[in-house]
């Protein structure tokens, strides 16, 4: 059974690109958090998402960032015209439900770099 | 602002040493503590997931203690060896959320 897996690794953008991170969790999960690690800080909350739904979005910046997880594919965290403060990596994890008590699955990360 | 703080920042040991850290949490509305271990480009790796006060749970030489009504639980690792070495994350899931708060980790090395 593949963990979650996050693509790219390893995205290199301008400032004002836009950045796509990927990520299919655990076969047979249908939860997925995304976390974001900014230099010298911990793990942060991002976004929690169902099938087609945002469950909880309280950790997302207010403007450019956007996720989804559509009911067919990879859930896909969206940052438009980026900045160098979003240079960060970004974790995708996953559960089979909510996560009471759950354990819950983390990727391997995807390390945006803005230049 | 819920804050998750863990102690040491930093711990250096020598090859069959036992060792132990600290993860402090908010005592109010807690619903579970989940402990990662985490290595460098690699995901991190759950540990246990506790949610009773009292728990104590075991995988192989690590062992995690925790007591919700003070707001801390403990990690030990018996008989360190030097493939212990990796950050120690510790994560609190509060009721009625289904966001970890972590703390920013425990790097330990355990030297041969």
């Amino acid at each position: 059974n593949a963990g979650v897996m996050q693509n790219p690794r390893h995205l290199v953008r301008r400032r004002g690109q836009e950045a796509r991170l990927r990520c299919s969790p655990m076969k047979g999960h249908s939860h997925v958090y995304w976390y974001r690690q900014l230099p010298e800080e911990g793990l942060k909350f991002m976004v929690y998402l169902q099938k087609e739904n945002i469950i909880d979005e309280s950790g997302m910046p207010k403007e450019r960032f956007s996720a989804e997880f559509p009911k067919e594919g990879p859930s896909i965290l969206r940052i438009q015209q980026v900045v160098r403060g979003d240079s960060a990596a970004y974790f995708c994890a996953s559960s089979p439900r909510d996560s009471s008590g759950n354990t819950i699955y983390f990727g391997e990360g995807s390390w945006l770099t803005v230049v | 602002i819920l804050n998750v703080e863990q102690s040491p920042q930093s711990l250096h040991v020598q090859e069959g040493d036992s060792t132990n850290f600290t993860c402090s949490f908010p005592s109010s509305n807690f619903y579970a503590l989940h402990w990662y271990r985490w290595e460098t480009a690699k995901s991190p790796e759950a540990l246990f997931v506790m949610t009773l006060n009292g728990d104590e749970k075991k995988k192989g030489r690590i062992s995690a203690t925790l007591n919700t009504k003070e707001g801390y639980s403990y990690l030990y690792i018996k008989g360190s060896q030097p493939e212990d070495s990796a950050t120690y994350l510790c994560a609190f899931h509060q009721g009625g959320s289904e966001k970890l708060v972590f703390g920013k980790g425990t790097k330990l090395t355990v030297n041969p």
